[in-house]
């Protein structure tokens, strides 16, 4: 069956060091990827999207994401992180051959003074 | 830029109730969907809708209904409320399938 996972439910880092979240998907084709960011009360939003070409994905806010098919993987990275980081992220993926959006269930993201 | 507006934002209902879960979006986008966010459980999709005319079910279609006449409108109906249906509802839209989706700001629904 067709999914996605985020292997970790909360991080916690402190301000300014480096983060990575995981996100692992199955699929049988190449899918199209994205890493959404929930705050508190809000809807979701984009940050970034792989389709193709280049597998280091720049977003919004300095965040980056690196797409690497062999390990079935589109991380989502942050040099240094602020205290406005704090939130869920969410990894999607939609597979380009019929169009279902899967969702991952979320990390969510604390951040130590 | 209104994007995807949500009505309401907040709902109580009882038991066996119904109700009629509002989205509307200005992009002119083809693709509007419905999910439900659960704690823990991230987004599950309801229904979704790739044009006015057509809609889908998507991974928990029990216990909703939608309606796509129009581009703009996407409703979300529940007909005999239960409490399993206490979420988040969340609609969204999108150009097309790979296009990133757009996310109204949710209805917060309790069922008692």
């Amino acid at each position: 069956a067709q999914s996605v996972t985020q292997p970790d439910i909360h991080i916690t880092v402190s301000e300014g060091a480096s983060l990575e979240l995981r996100c692992n998907y199955s699929y049988g084709a190449t899918p199209y990827l994205f890493w959404y960011v929930q705050s508190p009360g809000q809807g979701l939003q984009l940050l970034l999207k792989y389709f193709s070409g280049d597998t280091l994905v720049q977003g919004i806010k300095g965040f980056e994401a690196e797409f690497k098919r062999s390990q079935s993987s589109f991380n989502l990275r942050k040099p240094s992180v602020h205290w406005s980081d704090a939130a869920e992220y969410f990894c999607a993926v939609v597979s380009n051959r019929d169009d279902k959006i899967i969702f991952g269930k979320g990390t969510r993201l604390h951040i130590l003074p | 830029n209104a994007g995807v507006t949500q009505t309401p934002k907040f709902r109580i209902l009882k038991i066996g109730q119904s109700m009629t879960l509002q989205c509307t979006q200005d992009m002119n986008h083809n693709y509007m969907y419905w999910y439900r966010q659960d704690p823990g459980m991230g987004l599950k999709l309801i229904y979704y809708s790739v044009g006015a005319g057509i809609t889908d079910k998507g991974e928990v279609p029990n216990g909703y209904n939608v309606s796509r006449s129009t581009t703009e409108d996407f409703p979300l109906r529940l007909e005999l409320a239960a409490p399993s249906q206490t979420s988040v509802y969340f609609c969204a839209s999108s150009p097309g399938p790979g296009g990133p989706q757009h996310f109204g700001d949710g209805t917060r629904l309790s069922i008692l």
